[in-house]
């Protein structure tokens, strides 16, 4: 069975400060997907990344990287020179592309960032 | 284009009671996806509806359940509720161009349910 593991319950930095998010994933599937969303205090999950499990190649936009190692299963996110704005709940998620199985994402427990000015 | 719309946004119900949860997803997007977030639980795949069918299901009891229509709008339902019935119930849609497991999942803004 999947599983999405984020140790990092919470974590806190000042403003500026780069920080990265752990994710660390099981599965048996070799056709896999991962993602990151962003959970603000409003409630809804908003998508930032998908990758699949043929492209390890580490992806940047703007302030945001992410590096996906399969040989460690991970999939980290970082945020460089962090903002007040990028405080929120920040969940990985797998989905296995097993076409019996429809669309089910298996998340990770999340990650608190605060970012203090 | 629209987002994914969730009704009501707030619902407030005692135990015993049922209740239904309604979702639009993106125009276009034939799968639709709920979730349910506890802070103890975390985030729980509920089940999945394409072209009207129950496609996943995870692992709720049967008071838990749902459809989906034929414009792919889509309802779950709980029946007499219970107290950790409450949490923040979440449905999202994808295009599903490809195959199943591969399309980004994308998330309303959730009903709140509270149960006392």
């Amino acid at each position: 069975a999947q599983k999405v593991t984020q140790a990092q319950t919470e974590i806190s930095v000042v403003e500026k400060e780069d920080v990265t998010l752990d994710c660390v994933y099981e599965t048996r599937d070799t056709t896999y997907y991962l993602f990151w969303y962003k959970q603000p205090p409003s409630g809804e999950l908003v998508f930032l990344i998908r990758r699949n499990s043929f492209d390890e190649q580490n992806e940047i936009s703007g302030r945001y990287s992410w590096n996906f190692q399969k040989s460690t299963s991970s999939f980290n996110f970082t945020i460089t020179a962090s903002q007040v704005v990028d405080s929120a709940v920040y969940f990985c998620a797998l989905s296995e592309a097993n076409n019996n199985a429809g669309n089910m994402l298996t998340f990770g427990g999340g990650t608190r960032l605060m970012v203090k000015p | 284009k629209a987002g994914v719309t969730q009704t009501p946004r707030y619902l407030i119900k005692t135990r015993g009671q049922q209740v239904t949860l309604s979702c639009s997803p993106i125009s276009g997007h034939r799968s639709v996806s709920w979730y349910q977030q506890t802070p103890g639980q975390g985030l729980q795949f509920l089940f999945e509806y394409f072209s009207e069918t129950q496609r996943n299901k995870g692992n709720f009891p049967g008071r838990f359940s749902g459809r989906q229509f034929s414009n792919s709008r889509s309802e779950m339902n709980v029946s007499t509720l219970e107290l950790g019935d409450s949490a923040l119930y979440l449905c999202a849609s994808s295009l599903e161009l490809a195959g199943p497991g591969e399309d980004t999942q994308y998330f309303g803004p959730g009903t709140r349910l509270t149960v006392l």
